[in-house]
């Protein structure tokens, strides 16, 4: 089946520096590339996705990035800010969603 | 509109009984995911369901078991509870049977005792 990995677990930075949280997969024939936020007591909220023809998204300060040959997308956010903070989840469409192990992001004031 | 709401949030059992989960999603979606979050395993896979019907199913044992009904709703059993099974309980609906529009719910955390 599916194997996702994303990278790294845990995240700290300064508010208003970039953070890039990076996810590899196995199955080449995955075609949407979901990425969700979930913030403590909440469940996975969707913030951007990419599908396997379009090679980078952006909505405002975050990015997706998608490399269909290597296998591996990213996530970037800019201009951090303390409402960041949270656990971001890659995840991946084969024949149902398989999900990364998470990144918990913190950003310091 | 409504969201994926889950009931109940919370729920303490004691090892060897079952419990029933249950999910009403957003209006107008026909299928229904659910899914298991545990610190150690993450978020795994359990049953998508769509009109009234298993589409798909993860890798969990026959304890698990899921039905949905005419009216999307969606419910799922755990029979003869065990400690592993102390877990957050997601569940996810989308407009049809397939990738796109995934709306999670808050969850039903389960602690078994």
């Amino acid at each position: 089946g599916e194997n996702v990995e994303q990278h790294p677990s845990t995240l700290s930075v300064q508010e208003g520096d970039s953070a890039v949280i990076k996810c590899t997969y196995s199955d080449s024939a995955s075609n949407y590339f979901p990425w969700y936020k979930q913030e403590l007591g909440k469940g996975p909220q969707l913030i951007i996705d990419i599908r396997s023809n379009v090679g980078e998204k952006k909505d405002q300060r975050i990015a997706v990035t998608l490399n269909k040959t290597a296998k591996h997308f990213s996530l970037h956010i800019t201009e951090t800010q303390p409402e960041d903070s949270a656990v971001y989840f890659c995840a991946v469409w084969g024949n149902k969603l398989t999900f990364g192990g998470g990144t918990r992001v913190l950003v310091k004031p | 509109k409504a969201g994926v709401t889950q009931t109940p949030r919370y729920l303490i059992k004691t090892r060897g009984q079952q419990v029933t989960l249950s999910c009403s999603p957003i209006s107008g979606h026909r299928s229904v995911s659910w899914y298991q979050q545990t610190p150690g395993q993450g978020l795994q896979f359990l049953f998508e369901y769509f009109s009234e019907t298993q589409r798909n199913k993860g890798n969990f044992p026959g304890r698990f078991s899921g039905r949905q009904f005419s009216n999307s709703r969606s419910e799922m059993n755990v029979s003869t509870l065990e400690l592993g099974d102390s877990a957050l309980y997601l569940c996810a609906s989308s407009p049809s049977q397939g990738q796109y529009g995934y709306t999670f719910g808050s969850g039903t955390r389960l602690t078994v005792v």
